[in-house]
């Protein structure tokens, strides 16, 4: 079975710009979380979709979105790029919603922001 | 909020060591607790979890304990091999939650 996959694997970036960053779920998982990865911060969590529906959204401004189609996979948005916002992004899928069931992530896309 | 704590953030042992990664939680309605590896440009592999209802769950090497009254879960690893480095990561979530809470991670080595 396929993992988690999420494209692309690199990106750069200057400021002001914006960037979409895309995750294809495990087939069969419904849910697909999004989270930011920082050597500061570490994991932090921006937004849960569960059937095309953002279920919950974490403390990120709103220029952070992101959108859910009917086959599952998601797409992050984020626009106006700033320096701050370069992080690894991973998404992570699970069968349905809710985060105590098992998360499986992906190898993550990796934004830089000049 | 959950907040989620762990500690070391370093560990170094030997090859055949055992390893222990400590992580407490906050929020008393917490009942879902995984356990995360993440290898050098990879992202965090699901390793082992545990529910509120257990109190300790094995998988071959390792091992991970569960104390709800003094919220506090915990990771072992037996017999530690080089291939065991990583950075490890603790997380929470409540029944309702949509969101793990990570800690802050534990970077394990091991030397052979």
């Amino acid at each position: 079975k396929a993992g988690v996959t999420q494209t692309p694997r690199y990106l750069i970036k200057t400021r002001g710009q914006q960037v979409t960053l895309s995750c294809s779920p495990i087939s069969g998982h419904r849910s697909v979380s999004w989270y930011q990865q920082t050597p500061g911060q570490g994991l932090q969590f921006l937004f849960e979709y569960f059937s095309e529906t953002q279920r919950n959204k974490g403390n990120f401004p709103g220029r952070f979105s992101g959108r859910q189609f009917s086959n599952s996979r998601s797409e992050m948005n984020v626009s106006t790029l700033e320096l701050g916002d370069s992080a690894l992004y991973l998404c992570a899928s699970s069968l349905t919603s809710g985060a105590h069931n098992e998360q499986f992530f992906g190898p993550g896309t990796r934004l830089t922001v000049l | 909020g959950e907040n989620v704590e762990q500690h070391p953030s370093t560990l170094s042992v030997q090859e055949g060591d055992s390893a222990v990664i400590k992580c407490t939680y906050s929020d008393s309605a917490s009942n879902y607790f995984p356990w995360y590896k993440q290898e050098l440009g990879k992202g965090p592999q699901l390793i082992i979890d545990i529910r509120s209802n257990v109190g300790e769950k094995k998988d071959q090497r390792i091992a991970v304990t569960l104390n709800k009254t003094a919220k506090h879960f915990s990771l072992h690893i037996t017999e530690t091999q080089p291939e065991d480095s990583a950075v490890y990561f603790c997380a929470a979530s409540t029944q309702a939650g949509t969101a793990l809470i990570f800690g802050k991670g534990t970077t394990l080595s091991v030397s052979s």
